[in-house]
C-alpha cells in the first residue's frame, strides 16, 4: 500500500498562469477529497468525488479552479489565472464510501504565486 | 452562522501530564466527529472517529469524548510525551459522512 500521492509536491508559478496538480489515493477507495490550507488554519474543503462522480464544490470556491476524476481512480486539480491569494498548501485525501470514514491524506503540493 | 472552535491555538503542557484539547461547534448537526494529528509540513493522519449515540471512544493513550447536546468533543492524551507535539485537528460531517469540514485546530507541545 503506497498511500495517498500527490505530484508535484512544490509548485512556484507567476501570476496569472494556470497550475494543474494531481492526486493518486489509494486504489480500493472511492472518495477522493480535496482541501486547501493556509498557515495556522485547518483543511478547507474544495470538493469531492465519489468514483468518478464529482458530488460536490464548495461555494467559496471560483470558477477558476476546475477538478476531475475521469476514470475514478487518479484526480486532477486545475487553477486558471493564478492569483497570489491562491498561494496554499492543496490537499488530497481519500476514503472508502463505507466504513469509518476516516481520511487518509497525501503530503500536499504547496503552491506558491509570485 | 456556522463554526467550528477549537480552544486555543496553541497548549503547552508538562511531559507526563494529560493534555485535553476542545472542540465546539455551532449550527452543525454532526453524526461523526473525528479528530487528526498533523505534524508540520505532512498531512493530517486520522486517529479516532466518535459517532453521535458514542459517548466516549478510547484508542491506547487517546480519549474522546461527544457530547451532542453542548455541542462540543473533548480530546485528551493521558501520559503525554515530547513525540505528541503537533497540531490537532477536529472534524465534523455536514452530510451523513459525506462531506467533512475541519476546525482550525490547536498546535500542542509536551515539554521535556
Amino acid at each position: 500500500d503506497t498511500g495517498v500521492s500527490q505530484n508535484p509536491r512544490h509548485k512556484i508559478t507567476k501570476r496569472g498562469q494556470n497550475v494543474t496538480f494531481r492526486c493518486d489515493p489509494i486504489s480500493e477507495h472511492n472518495r477522493l477529497y480535496w482541501y486547501r490550507q493556509t498557515l495556522g488554519q485547518g483543511p478547507e474543503f474544495l470538493t469531492y468525488f465519489q468514483n468518478e462522480a464529482q458530488l460536490e464544490k464548495s461555494r467559496l470556491l471560483s470558477d477558476r479552479f476546475s477538478a476531475e476524476r475521469p476514470k475514478g481512480s487518479f484526480s486532477t486539480l486545475e487553477i486558471q489565472r493564478t492569483e497570489q491569494g491562491d498561494s496554499a498548501m492543496y490537499l488530497c485525501a481519500s476514503s472508502a464510501a463505507k466504513g469509518s470514514y476516516e481520511q487518509y491524506f497525501g503530503p500536499g503540493t504547496r503552491l506558491t504565486v509570485t | 452562522s456556522q463554526k467550528i472552535e477549537q480552544n486555543s491555538e496553541a497548549l503547552n503542557i508538562q511531559e507526563g501530564k494529560t493534555a485535553t484539547l476542545t472542540c465546539n461547534y455551532t449550527n452543525y448537526s454532526p453524526a461523526y466527529l473525528q479528530w487528526y494529528r498533523q505534524d508540520p509540513g505532512r498531512g493530517p493522519v486520522f486517529l479516532l472517529l466518535i459517532r453521535e449515540n458514542e459517548k466516549e471512544k478510547r484508542k491506547e493513550r487517546l480519549k474522546v469524548t461527544f457530547d451532542t447536546t453542548l455541542k462540543q468533543s473533548l480530546f485528551h492524551i493521558t501520559a503525554s510525551q515530547p513525540a505528541d507535539s503537533a497540531t490537532y485537528l477536529c472534524a465534523l460531517d455536514k452530510a451523513r459522512g459525506q462531506n467533512f469540514v475541519f476546525g482550525p485546530g490547536t498546535r500542542l507541545s509536551v515539554l521535556p
